[in-house]
């Protein structure tokens, strides 16, 4: 299995809504990811997971909430959050460590959010 | 300055051309670099990944870093509408045990039939 599997796809919610991402990689990475993209930009970074641990958060808003469950999945619980929070969520994970183990990122396809 | 810069196009070529895709950056710390590619509506895909100076050939990609210049480059030779997408330039430092990435602003490229 190479892939990193996003649910859901899309997905709209209200202002006043709690909805939750989810990503998920049998690679063995252990490193993972969440990305913020607008259109036309590139990947901006939310937060870094390590080992299971949160290693960086890169000034995220709380209503932005990140959980790494086990070594496989990610998840990111939004809650409150303002139309222009709106666009493509990508998680992506990698092997850690440098040298000849960096293989750069997988990333999924993402979960495209529209808050209302 | 920006600590990656990349043309962001539109670039328009017909089917068949070279394509050369290019960034510069500023910190010299980065020692890892690669190319994404992302269609519309999908995630990056890692086309070609480099450590430190030189060249690496995948098929029709040609990847190229120039350290002294701060300069990358990707290739494209006999250019395919399949190729139309969205082009990220990366880098890494790897400071820390964490592989944050810094990407480019992304050129977006079209092949014409």
């Amino acid at each position: 299995d190479t892939e990193v599997t996003q649910t859901p796809k899309h997905l709209v919610m209200g202002m006043t809504n709690k909805k939750s991402l989810k990503c998920e990689q049998h690679m063995g990475h252990r490193a993972m990811y969440w990305y913020k993209q607008k259109a036309k930009k590139p990947p901006e970074l939310m937060f870094v997971y390590s080992y299971e641990k949160l290693s960086i958060n890169e000034s995220v808003p709380s209503r932005f909430s990140p959980e790494c469950p086990n070594s496989s999945l990610l998840n990111l619980h939004l809650h409150a959050l303002q139309p222009e929070d709106s666009a493509l969520y990508l998680c992506a994970s990698s092997r850690q460590g440098g040298g000849a183990h960096n293989y750069g990122y997988t990333f999924g396809s993402g979960t495209r959010l529209t808050v209302v | 300055q920006k600590e990656v810069e990349q043309d962001p196009g539109p670039l328009s070529v017909p089917e068949g051309a070279i394509v050369s895709l290019n960034c510069t950056y500023s910190n010299s710390a980065f020692q890892y670099f690669m190319w994404y590619r992302q269609y519309s509506r999908k995630g990056p895909e890692l086309l070609m990944y480099t450590y430190s100076s030189g060249n690496k050939e995948d098929g029709r990609f040609t990847a190229q870093v120039d350290k002294s210049s701060k300069y990358i480059s990707l290739f494209i030779r006999d250019s395919q509408p399949s190729d139309s997408a969205t082009y990220l330039c990366a880098m890494s430092a790897l400071k820390t045990s964490y592989d944050k990435v810094i990407f480019g602003p992304g050129t977006s490229l079209s092949v014409i039939p």
